[in-house]
């Protein structure tokens, strides 16, 4: 079974500075898709990013960006230019590519504070 | 295009009721995935549907049970309320099987068990 861990309960930038979230998993599969989520206070889940496995070139949103690290099983999400309205809890979700398995496996977040 | 929609937002009962929620797929979507989410956790995989058919289910006891309609929306059933039911309930909605394709969340709905 794969797991996603976040070690970052919480975390603070100032605004306008950048911030960089932990993800690791783990997984026996080879091939597979990685989120980002974001859940501000109004409790809707709203994807940031989204990375696939087979792609080398790290997945990249406006103001967001990855480091994706297959073999070290590593998935940072790197927020630039950090404003207020990025004040969330932050997600990191994988999700198995095969049919009838198709579920996303949370980690259990990091609750991130912008300071202005 | 509409998003995936959630009804009731909020709903308190007592210990041994029922409930259901429900869930409206976004437009073009063809599954739907309902997950549990306790204060302060990640969200837990309940179970999915695809074409009215259960496509994959996580680790929740049979008293959890649900519905895809051939509109593509869907409801979770509960039975049995326990205290440790109380949690945001969030359906996601995607296009499967195209592999790539990514959930999108609902609002979800928070239930209260007293």
């Amino acid at each position: 079974a794969q797991t996603v861990t976040q070690s970052q309960p919480e975390m603070s930038v100032q605004e306008a500075e950048t911030v960089t979230l932990s993800c690791t998993y783990d997984t026996s599969e080879s091939d597979y898709y990685l989120f980002w989520y974001k859940q501000p206070p109004s409790r809707q889940m709203i994807l940031v990013i989204r990375q696939e496995a087979y792609k080398q070139q790290n997945a990249t949103e406006n103001r967001f960006s990855v480091n994706f690290q297959k073999a070290a099983k590593s998935f940072s999400l790197k927020i630039s230019d950090s404003q207020l309205g990025d004040a969330a809890m932050y997600f990191c979700a994988y999700r198995s590519p095969n049919f009838g398995n198709e579920k996303l496996t949370f980690g259990t977040g990091t609750r991130l504070t912008i300071i202005p | 295009e509409t998003g995936v929609t959630q009804s009731p937002t909020h709903l308190i009962k007592t210990r041994g009721q029922q409930v259901t929620l429900r869930c409206s797929s976004q437009s073009g979507h063809n599954t739907v995935s309902w997950y549990q989410q306790a204060l302060g956790q990640g969200p837990q995989f309940i179970f999915q549907y695809y074409r009215e058919e259960e496509n994959g289910r996580g680790n929740f006891p049979p008293r959890f049970s649900g519905l895809q309609f051939p509109n593509y929306s869907s409801e979770l059933n509960v039975n049995a309320l326990e205290l440790d039911d109380s949690a945001l309930y969030l359906c996601a909605s995607s296009n499967i099987p195209r592999v790539e394709e990514t959930q999108y969340f609902g609002p979800g709905t928070r239930l209260l068990v007293l």
